[in-house]
């Protein structure tokens, strides 16, 4: 079955700490794709970034970077020197093409980032 | 270039009316799905449409139905509300054939609140 586990249901840190988000996903494809968007208290999911099964290469992009595992079937996000605008909820998501190529996402429960000043 | 938009920003009804939230899609999308998303949980995948048509669906009863229009705009119809139907609704556009691994672009989503 597809699932999307996030065990941390909130994180507090001080403005310029790393922080890492945690992601565990679950599924029985071998094409997928998985995504983080962020919900700003304005409700709006905002896309962060994306990877597919096939690369496990992982990247920096501007102060976020990703670490895509599948051996651990694991997604983590970290935010490098968090500011106080990072402070939002963050998903977890999974894509797979057998679910009829539709792009219908499974989310994970969410994590709560607060960054304090 | 607009983005998603839905309507209403907020809506208050009481158990057993029917609702009707709308969405437009980003332009040059044609695929439309929504999602429900109850407080302090994740979204969950209500029903997609293309051409018109409900192209793939979720795990939610009859009661919740949609349309979509020539124009690629879409409604969501949830009938005989329950208490349990408060929830932030929000609804995703993307192009047919790019969705798997595109991101989908969300709107604000409508807070639908059952008394």
């Amino acid at each position: 079955a597809q699932k999307v586990t996030q065990a941390q249901t909130e994180i507090s840190v001080v403005e310029k700490e790393d922080v890492t988000l945690d992601c565990v996903y679950e599924t029985r494809d071998t094409t997928y794709y998985l995504f983080w968007y962020k919900q700003p208290p304005s409700g709006e999911l905002v896309f962060l970034i994306r990877r597919n099964s096939f690369d496990e290469q992982n990247e920096i992009s501007g102060r976020y970077s990703w670490n895509f595992q599948k051996s651990t079937s694991s997604f983590n996000f970290t935010i490098t020197a968090s500011q106080v605008v990072d402070s939002a909820v963050y998903f977890c998501a999974l894509s797979e093409l057998l679910s009829g190529n539709t792009g219908k996402l499974i989310f994970g429960q969410g994590t709560t980032l607060q960054v304090k000043p | 270039d607009a983005g998603v938009t839905q309507s209403p920003t907020h809506l208050i009804k009481t158990r057993g009316q029917q609702v009707t939230l709308r969405c437009s899609p980003k332009s040059g999308h044609d695929t439309v799905s929504w999602y429900q998303q109850a407080l302090g949980q994740g979204p969950q995948f209500i029903f997609q449409y293309y051409e018109e048509e409900e192209r793939q669906r979720g795990n939610f009863p009859d009661r919740f139905s949609g349309h979509q229009f020539p124009n690629y705009s879409s409604e969501l119809n949830v009938n005989a509300l329950l208490l349990g139907d408060s929830a932030l609704y929000l609804c995703a556009s993307s192009l047919v054939g790019q969705t798997t691994y595109n991101e989908q672009f969300f709107g604000p989503g409508t807070r639908l609140t059952v008394l």
